[in-house]
């Protein structure tokens, strides 16, 4: 089955630094990707929507500079988030959905990142 | 996109079926209801998926009712490990979650 697969699976860093994080669709090549947020005994929340080769959009609330898209490739999607602070620790997920099928096929998501920030 | 309404806990005896049910009274003709779960800290899981007919596979059996406004995932015989926060879903483009239900299977 089609997987996805995010890097790295914990980081912990210091608060001011700029964390990165990778989401690759292994077997399948994916025109959008989606980033997501969840924090503990919540739901995941939709921050934002990859585009390859164009720019990302943004939820509601989401701050574009402090969380920087990018989707150079169809397999690869980066969120990167800028001079983290304690607020930004999360579960961060993304997700993937093959570009061959419709748009009513399932997305698949990979196991997330957990980002803490001291 | 259509919002969803779940219950936020249901409990189920190991061996039995687990029936979850999803209100989407607002759901238009175009949007498909998704299933997914997640196991504690891990990335959601795909379950199923279905436009108007009941559809099966290997995890589960997923009924909606003929109006469209609601649907029951089952898990025919649940086991331990399907203990998880179990998401119904319904959209056209990018996937929202609202609060899911919390299944516990017990022994």
């Amino acid at each position: 089955g089609a997987v996805v697969s995010q890097h790295p699976s914990w980081v912990i860093c210091k608060s001011g630094t700029s964390v990165k994080i990778e989401c690759r669709s292994l077997d399948f090549q994916a025109t959008t990707m989606f980033w997501y947020r969840q924090f503990p005994k919540q739901s995941l929340m939709l921050m934002a929507t990859s585009n390859e080769g164009s720019k990302a959009t943004y939820e509601q609330g989401v701050e574009k500079d402090k969380f920087l898209i990018n989707h150079a490739s169809l397999t690869l999607s980066t969120l990167t988030v800028t001079s983290a602070h304690p607020e930004d620790s999360s579960f961060y997920i993304c997700s993937a959905r093959d570009r061959r099928l419709g748009r009513n096929q399932p997305q698949h998501f990979g196991d997330g990142t957990r980002l803490s920030i001291l | 996109d259509a919002k969803t309404t779940q219950p936020p806990s249901m409990d189920c005896a190991e061996g039995r079926a687990a029936n979850l049910p999803c209100n989407h009274s607002t759901i238009s003709g175009n949007e498909y209801v998704y299933w997914y779960r997640q196991i504690h800290s891990q990335g959601p899981q795909y379950i199923i998926h279905g436009l108007k007919n009941n559809e099966t596979n290997e995890m589960a059996s997923l009924i909606i009712t003929e109006d469209r406004k609601s649907s029951t995932l089952i898990l025919p015989h649940a086991t331990l490990r399907d203990t998880a926060v179990y998401y119904c879903i319904v959209r056209v483009n990018d996937m929202r979650f609202g609060a899911g239900t919390r299944l516990t299977v017990k022994p």
